[in-house]
């Protein structure tokens, strides 16, 4: 069975600082792996993901992601936080089967101070 | 394009009552997803449909579940009766197979609040 692990429930850090945002995963083969954001009372917004390829992949507000296969490991990175970056991150898994569930992780919250 | 819309945005009902939630996926969109949000579990699927044929309902918690795709942008998800602890955040979710391995979209979601 796939799983995610997002090891930290809360991180902080100061605008203007760089970011990052702990995941990592287990999967049977090959894994896509998945960031999205979730703004309170809001759905989840994609961020970006990782199918195959370059291990470091950039998505949306300046977002990116790292791979690591031998770690197992898919951290959210931003080189310079926002306050308006405080939210719920999450990572998702799925294998490469034809199943398309995605499996979360329970997620971490971002706080930026100003 | 509107993204996936969701109704109700909030429902409030009193236990062994029925709740419908509905779904308008992504127009050209080919896969729908239910998902369910609560702080014990986090999110987890309930069930998921592939050109309005369910797929995987592996997640579905138990026969006071079902759910249907009549058509190819509407989907509901009902429960009958309902109980307290189905008080969750519900969404729906689509996505398009085409291009590549595909992105789930999702709606704002339906907060349920069962009492």
């Amino acid at each position: 069975a796939q799983s995610v692990a997002q090891p930290e429930d809360q991180v902080n850090v100061a605008e203007g600082n760089p970011l990052t945002v702990k995941c990592t995963y287990s999967v049977s083969g090959n894994p896509y792996l998945f960031w999205y954001v979730q703004y309170p009372n809001r759905g989840l917004q994609f961020l970006l993901k990782y199918i195959t390829g370059d291990n470091l992949v950039k998505g949306s507000y300046g977002f990116e992601a790292e791979f690591n296969k031998s770690q197992t490991s898919f951290h959210l990175k931003k080189p310079s936080a926002l306050v308006s970056d405080s939210a719920l991150y999450f990572c998702a898994v799925r294998d490469f089967t034809g199943r398309r569930a995605l499996t979360f992780g329970s997620g971490t919250r971002l706080q930026v101070q100003p | 394009d509107a993204g996936v819309i969701q109704s109700p945005r909030h429902e409030v009902t009193e236990m062994g009552q029925e709740v419908t939630l509905r779904c308008k996926p992504i127009s050209g969109h080919d896969y729908l997803f239910w998902y369910r949000q609560t702080m014990m579990r986090g999110l987890e699927l309930l069930i998921y449909f592939n050109n309005n044929v369910p797929i995987d309902d592996s997640g579905m918690p138990e026969d006071r579940f079902s759910a249907k795709m009549p058509n190819a942008s509407f989907s509901t998800l009902k429960i009958q009766p309902s109980e307290p602890r189905d008080s969750a955040v519900y969404f729906c979710a689509s996505s398009s197979r085409t291009g590549g391995v595909d992105t789930q979209y999702f709606g704002p979601g339906t907060r349920l609040t069962v009492l």
